[in-house]
């Protein structure tokens, strides 16, 4: 039972122009989520994140929405560069009434190309 | 400073065979996890080590998964009788603190299991 999905598997977008990266969740406990990206042979290095009682979180390039109704958040970045071509994940957390310790539930994650 | 190791980078076993998975956290990180990621699957968690307390061993698959953490520092791995099924990326993370989910987590480049 897949709790927290990413559907495309791949995206590709010209350099300069919005990367849209997308996340469904299932589980209405996840309150908390974040977005990771991980290029080849590397780990996954956390980018941003959101709490539940936020719909919007923005760091330079990078922006997260929440939509908690539709149980459905988005990464854009704008713009697009190169250099952020890689694997992005989403990820939840459910903070288990207050004893959550970062056990996180993570998406397939999407391959982003940004093309120069 | 150093990130998170682990090693080896890749392992390739035959059905059957025990293999052992190291990590080594950053320094003074108190809290540490491992993952793994299955072809085209998000990245599954296994086990959480905090301190000195008692593991999280909730997500290990089955009984011959184990882990271990000595001193509160390095991690070892163990998959015994290895089955083709374990083919995956182990990786590993640690963060600072508690391990909240604002906590960042920092991972590893993972090791590449492959058992023929």
């Amino acid at each position: 039972d897949q709790q927290v999905k990413q559907n495309s598997p791949s995206l590709s977008v010209q350099e300069g122009r919005i990367s849209i990266l997308n996340c469904d969740y299932t589980n209405s406990m996840f309150d908390y989520f974040l977005w990771y990206k991980k290029y080849p042979a590397e780990g996954p290095t956390f980018l941003i994140s959101i709490s539940s009682i936020k719909d919007k979180n923005e760091d330079g390039r990078f922006t997260v929405f929440l939509n908690k109704s539709a149980k459905h958040l988005s990464l854009h970045i704008v713009p697009s560069q190169p250099g952020d071509s890689a694997v992005y994940f989403c990820a939840a957390d459910d903070n288990a009434g207050g004893t959550s310790y970062g056990k996180l539930t993570f998406g397939q994650g999407t391959i982003l190309t940004v093309h120069p | 400073g150093a990130g998170v190791s682990q090693s080896p980078s890749n392992k390739v076993t035959e059905k059957g065979k025990d293999v052992e998975l190291r990590c080594d956290p950053i320094s003074g990180h108190t809290a540490l996890y491992w993952y793994r990621q299955s072809l085209g699957q998000g990245l599954e968690f296994l086990i959480y080590f905090q301190g000195n307390s008692a593991p999280d061993k909730s997500g290990l698959p089955s009984d011959r998964f184990s882990a271990e953490r000595t001193g509160g520092s390095v991690s070892t791995l163990t998959i015994q009788r290895t089955q083709q099924e374990d083919s995956a990326v182990y990786l590993c993370a640690s963060s600072r603190t508690s391990g909240g989910p604002t906590d960042t987590q920092y991972f590893g480049p993972g090791t590449r299991l492959t058992v023929l």
